[in-house]
């Protein structure tokens, strides 16, 4: 296994357009976070999936952002409608339930909107 | 989520060790400190956890007042790779399940000198 992957690692999108980025967890993990990180601070949780299910969702997501799990193995996040705003670097992470082992975070999808 | 307080930045020089603290001052019994690291361009790296003994592993050591209320993340000698912003994070367990999102404050900004 090599470790969370996430594609594309960079997307230069003009505002008002979609956007889709993708996260391939480590297999065994059975929980998927996203994250959003935006320049000199830390990242900031999204939203979570434990299999299939979205358990949390934070405030910062607006209608405009979606993520799923189809089936509990990879996760997609859409933001429908970019703003500048949306620019910042998105982090996928993986873990199991139990928190063992701890979290491991992909290298993230780096997002600019102009 | 219970709160962490760090130093904005430390400094050292290359293979001294390093004494990173965290406050934590209203942790709660079931509450585990993560620490995690960033170095640039990267998502974040486990580094260790624990929860009332000290702890370590082959990147660091975890040291843990009596009262829980404060930690140390030490990096026993440093390197130039050892240059990242470090959180320290809690995050609470209940039946065997970690409680999900890790919530990341401005972590520390540790500069390495040669």
């Amino acid at each position: 296994d090599t470790g969370v992957s996430q594609d594309p690692r960079h997307k230069i999108t003009k505002r008002g357009q979609n956007v889709t980025f993708r996260c391939d967890p480590i297999s065994e993990h059975n929980r998927l976070y996203w994250y959003r990180q935006t320049l000199g601070q830390g990242p900031e949780f999204l939203t979570y999936f434990q299999n299939e299910a979205q358990l949390e969702k934070s405030r910062l997501l607006s209608d405009r952002f979606s993520a799923e799990r189809p089936k509990g193995s990879f996760s997609t996040l859409e933001i429908q409608r970019t703003e500048q705003g949306d620019s910042a670097m998105y982090l996928c992470a993986s873990s199991l339930a139990s928190g063992v082992y701890g979290y491991t975070f992909g290298s993230g999808t780096r997002l600019t909107v102009v | 989520d219970a709160k962490t307080t760090q130093p904005n930045s430390m400094e050292s020089n290359e293979e001294e060790p390093v004494h990173l603290p965290c406050n934590h001052s209203t942790i709660s019994g079931t509450d585990y400190i993560h620490w995690y690291r960033q170095l640039p361009s990267q998502g974040p790296e486990y580094v260790i956890h624990g929860l009332t003994s000290n702890v370590n592993n082959r990147m660091a050591s975890l040291a843990i007042a009596e009262d829980r209320k404060s930690s140390t993340l030490i990096l026993h000698r440093a390197t130039l790779r050892d240059a990242a912003v470090y959180y320290c994070i809690l995050n609470g367990y209940a039946g065997g399940t970690s409680y999900g999102k890790l919530t990341f404050g401005q972590g520390t900004i540790l500069t390495v000198h040669p």
